[in-house]
């Protein structure tokens, strides 16, 4: 079935230095995808979304390119603040209403 | 602007109790949905609705039930709550299924000693 793998974490990091969150998706046809996030002691909300091949998602500086070729949707932020601190999901929806889940990647950011 | 809300966010339970969860949403969005959030798991779909009156079983549905009497309200009972269900759950919404953006409440964090 359709499905999202998303890398590990803890990713911890200093004030300003680069993220990257990868994210490879399995399904039949060409989705949308989705990048949710989860910052402490809150539920999930949407921060970017793209819905066809090549589209670029972008949200509070945060970007992730919807790539067929590689079946990837990486997320990227090239300066990350203490604010951004939080659980990010990559998603994509399944046939049946549902939304695939990644496992979440806990990232922190030290100042 | 209220969206998606749960209560109650913090809740323990004795083995065999049995409780509801609450969500109500006032977006008048017909999809709604019940997820469990276990450490390192991601989201798990436990029921969704797509309307008033029509529910469907998710990915992890035993042990729990839903109704959708009202396009507002959407309960998840537990009966005979076990240790396995301790986990965080979160109600959704949808405009229009899956492929829309899901709101979230804030979750409910439900604990089985």
């Amino acid at each position: 079935g359709d499905s999202v793998t998303q890398m590990e974490g803890p990713v911890t990091l200093s004030e300003e230095a680069f993220l990257t969150i990868n994210c490879t998706y399995t399904a039949t046809g060409y989705p949308s995808l989705f990048w949710y996030v989860q910052y402490p002691g809150e539920g999930l909300q949407l921060l970017l979304k793209a819905t066809k091949a090549d589209d670029k998602g972008s949200n509070k500086g945060f970007e992730a390119t919807y790539r067929k070729e590689t079946t990837s949707f990486h997320l990227e932020k090239g300066s990350v603040q203490v604010s951004d601190s939080a659980v990010y999901f990559c998603a994509l929806p399944s046939r049946d209403y549902k939304l695939s889940f990644g496992a979440g990647t806990t990232v922190t950011v030290r100042a | 602007n209220a969206g998606v809300t749960q209560t109650p966010k913090f809740r323990i339970l004795k083995i065999g109790q049995s409780m509801t969860l609450q969500c109500a949403q006032d977006m008048n969005h017909n999809y709604m949905y019940w997820y469990r959030q276990d450490p390192g798991m991601g989201l798990k779909l436990i029921y969704y609705s797509v309307g008033a009156g029509i529910t469907d079983k998710g990915e992890v549905p035993n042990g729990y039930n839903v109704s959708r009497s009202t396009t507002e309200d959407f309960p998840l009972r537990l009966e005979l709550a076990a240790p396995s269900q301790t986990s965080v759950y979160f109600c959704a919404s949808s405009y229009a299924g899956s492929n829309t953006e899901a709101f979230f409440g804030q979750g409910t964090r439900l604990t089985v000693v």
